[in-house]
């Protein structure tokens, strides 16, 4: 298996739910990543998960928070979002410096 | 932080046309990674070119790297218009993996 995996693809929330986003996967990488990219930018780091540890965390508001339950997966629980967090959300994972990506959780917070 | 910078933003070309990116970073590297993202997707990882490298060739992809100049090229032989998509460098400093990346480039390739 050679690939991330990431869902929902579609996410639509209001400003007072509480959702999750799932990332998986099975390449034995142990270095793990949430981006959030706006259209037509490049992705912005937001955190960095090295051996299930958080190494990195890019001055994220606390409304976002992740979790790393294992080697293989990554959540990023929302909660009280702003309309402006509306965004492409993209996990990642590395063993090397070459980051293989999912295909992104489109979220638009209403 | 975003240290590599892409010149021209916009590009849009003829099928069969080569296409060529320009980037420029700022800071020492360990290397310089090219990824393509098509819309509203995931990104794809194209090409690594170290710092000791100069030019590296990818099947239609050829990267140089000028370290003294801090820059990069990536160019697209003969084009398809599967070809259209944005595309980033980005560079991984020494001591960690972080990417940074430039701010992208969109190439449209017509058919």
């Amino acid at each position: 298996d050679t690939e991330v995996t990431q869902t929902p693809k579609h996410l639509v929330m209001g400003m007072t739910n509480k959702k999750s986003l799932k990332c998986e996967q099975h390449m034995g990488h142990r270095a793990m990543y949430w981006y959030k990219q706006k259209a037509k930018k490049p992705p912005e780091l937001m955190f960095v998960y090295s051996y299930e540890k958080l190494s990195i965390n890019e001055s994220v508001p606390s409304r976002f928070s992740p979790e790393c339950p294992n080697s293989s997966l990554l959540n990023l629980h929302l909660h009280a979002l702003q309309p402006e967090d509306s965004a492409l959300y993209l996990c990642a994972s590395s063993l090397s410096q070459v980051q293989f990506f999912g295909p992104g959780t489109r979220l638009t917070v209403l | 932080s975003q240290q590599g910078e892409e010149d021209p933003q916009a590009l849009s070309i003829q099928e069969g046309e080569n296409a060529t990116m320009n980037c420029s970073y700022k800071t020492s590297i360990n290397n310089l990674q090219w990824y393509r993202q098509n819309s509203g997707r995931g990104l794809v990882h194209l090409i690594l070119i170290r710092s000791n490298e100069r030019e590296k060739h990818s099947g239609r992809l050829r990267v140089t790297l000028d370290t003294s100049k801090k820059s990069s090229s990536l160019l697209i032989t003969a084009s398809r218009a599967a070809d259209t998509a944005s595309y980033f460098c980005a560079t991984v400093s020494r001591g960690n993996n972080r990417l940074a990346f430039g701010k992208g480039n969109q190439v449209v390739v017509i058919p």
